[in-house]
């Protein structure tokens, strides 16, 4: 099993481009979810999904899209980047949706937006 | 005030030395709680989970007080290994999922 991938490692943009992060599971895991990782900062929930087809807001969402059409990807969209979109980029999923269960993470997208 | 709070540290301890952190989070309707570990520019992994009568995982040692609202991870006889960010994770039911609030984590760096 590959576990979470998510491409691309690095990316870096101009403000007012839009782009995709892209996510993977091969677990079958039905919760999946996108976080931001900011210096001296938790990690903070922008999107999450709970199955294909549904999608929920987090902590910090505007600015992103999703959309879950398969239970293997789920792809965070930037609309219109923005500096302050610079972060770090976590996809994670667990097999529950209740938090109890262990989050697998992906390795990360590192985003710069100048 | 932060929902999960932790001292960042970092915290630089020779190794073999037994080195605590302390995480609180304000919710007490919380109903679990982890540790995760975090290397340096890697994703974070789960360490352990931490029970209200309080775990044991080879050197690491998870406690829960629920009284006062803290969780704590003991490590014992700190490796090189060890340096990381250690994560603290506080979950409550939100709806009709969990809802997980991370904290800004603790550096440990242990030194030779």
């Amino acid at each position: 099993n590959a576990g979470v991938t998510q491409t691309p490692k690095f990316q870096v943009l101009k403000t007012g481009q839009s782009m995709t992060l892209q996510c993977a599971q091969d677990m079958n895991h039905e919760y999946m979810s996108w976080y931001r990782q900011d210096p001296g900062m938790g990690l903070r929930l922008i999107h999450y999904s709970v199955g294909a087809g549904i999608t929920d807001q987090g902590e910090v969402p505007n600015g992103y899209n999703v959309s879950r059409s398969t239970t293997e990807d789920f792809p965070l969209r930037l609309l219109s980047a923005a500096p302050s979109q610079t972060s770090v980029y976590f996809c994670a999923s667990s097999r529950g949706s209740r938090g109890q269960e262990t989050q697998y993470f992906g390795p990360g997208t590192r985003l710069l937006v100048l | 005030r932060k929902e999960v709070e932790q001292d960042p540290g970092p915290f630089n301890v020779p190794e073999g030395a037994t080195v605590a952190f302390n995480c609180t989070y304000s919710n007490s309707a919380s109903q679990s709680f982890f540790w995760y570990r975090q290397d340096c520019r890697k994703e974070p992994k789960l360490l352990m989970s931490v029970y209200s009568s309080g775990n044991e995982d080879g050197r690491f040692t998870a406690q829960l007080n629920r009284a006062s609202q803290y969780i704590s991870l003991l490590i014992r006889d700190s490796k090189l290994s060890d340096s990381a960010t250690y994560l603290c994770v506080v979950n409550y039911d939100s709806g009709n999922t969990g809802k997980l609030i991370f904290g800004q984590g603790t550096t440990l760096q242990v030194k030779p």
